[in-house]
C-alpha cells in the first residue's frame, strides 16, 4: 500500500540548515509528485513546494530563496534542504503525494540553540 | 498569491446535526483545463489531514455520503449531514490550481 515517511533532526539550531528525508512505498517517484507541507503547532497548513513526477520543482514564493527539494528514485525517497532556519521554522513537516491522498506521519522540528 | 478565506473559524455542531463551511478564494480557481483544483481535509487531533473531496465535490474514497462538496469559481462549500463523532476536527480547504498552492484558515468543527 502507498505510504510516506519523514525522517531527520527533531532540533535545529538558528541560522542551520534543516534536511529531511521522505521515504516512500508504494508507488514510484517517477509516476507522482511529491509535496512538502508544514504546520506550525498549533496553526494552519503550509505549502512548501514539490517535486514532480519528472524531476522538475516548484516551491512557494515566501520560501524559494530557502528551500531545495529533490530526490533519489532508486531509493524511493525525496529530499528537503531548507537553510537560515529561525524559530519561525518550527513546525510539523508532512510530506504528502498530490491531491494530498496520502501523508506521511509528520516530523517535529523545533528550531532552538 | 490565492488567498483562501474560509469560515467560521469555529463551528459548534450537535451530534447528528448538520454543518456547513465555507471557503472564498481571492480568484477564480478554475484552471485553464477547465478542471476546479478545490479540496477538502478533516485534521483529528494528533494526525495527518486526510482527504475528503477533490476537484470540488468528489469524494475520496471511502469518505462517507455525509460529505459533500459543491461550488465554483471562487465560492465552495462543505457539507456535513448527521454529524458522528468521529467528525470533529480542523477542516482545510486547498486550492491547487494556482502556485503557490495555498489552504484556507481551517475552521474547528466542535461539539456544541
Amino acid at each position: 500500500q502507498v505510504q510516506l515517511k519523514e525522517s531527520g533532526p527533531g532540533l535545529v539550531q538558528p541560522s542551520q540548515t534543516l534536511s529531511l528525508t521522505c521515504t516512500v512505498s508504494g508507488f514510484s517517484l517517477t509516476d507522482y509528485s511529491v509535496h512538502w507541507v508544514r504546520q506550525p503547532p498549533g496553526k494552519g497548513l503550509e505549502w512548501m513546494g514539490r517535486i514532480q513526477s519528472g524531476g522538475s520543482t516548484d516551491y512557494n514564493s515566501a520560501l524559494k530563496s530557502r528551500l531545495s527539494i529533490s530526490r533519489d528514485t532508486s531509493k524511493s525517497q525525496v529530499f528537503l534542504k531548507m537553510n537560515s532556519l529561525q524559530t519561525e521554522d518550527t513546525a510539523i513537516y508532512f510530506c504528502t503525494r498530490y491531491p494530498f491522498a496520502y501523508w506521511g506521519q509528520g516530523t517535529l522540528v523545533t528550531v532552538s540553540s | 498569491d490565492v488567498v483562501m478565506t474560509q469560515t467560521p473559524v469555529s463551528l459548534p455542531v450537535s451530534l447528528g446535526g448538520q454543518a456547513s463551511i465555507s471557503c472564498r478564494s481571492s480568484q477564480s480557481l478554475v484552471h485553464s483545463n477547465g478542471n476546479t483544483y478545490l479540496h477538502w481535509y478533516l485534521q483529528k487531533p494528533g494526525q495527518s489531514p486526510q482527504l475528503l473531496i477533490y476537484r470540488v465535490s468528489n469524494r475520496f474514497s471511502g469518505v462517507p455520503d455525509r460529505f459533500s462538496g459543491s461550488g465554483s469559481g471562487t465560492d465552495f462549500t462543505l457539507k456535513i449531514s448527521r454529524v458522528e463523532p468521529e467528525d470533529l476536527g480542523d477542516y482545510y480547504c486547498l486550492q491547487s490550481t494556482h502556485f503557490p498552492y495555498t489552504f484556507g484558515a481551517g475552521t474547528k468543527l466542535e461539539l456544541k
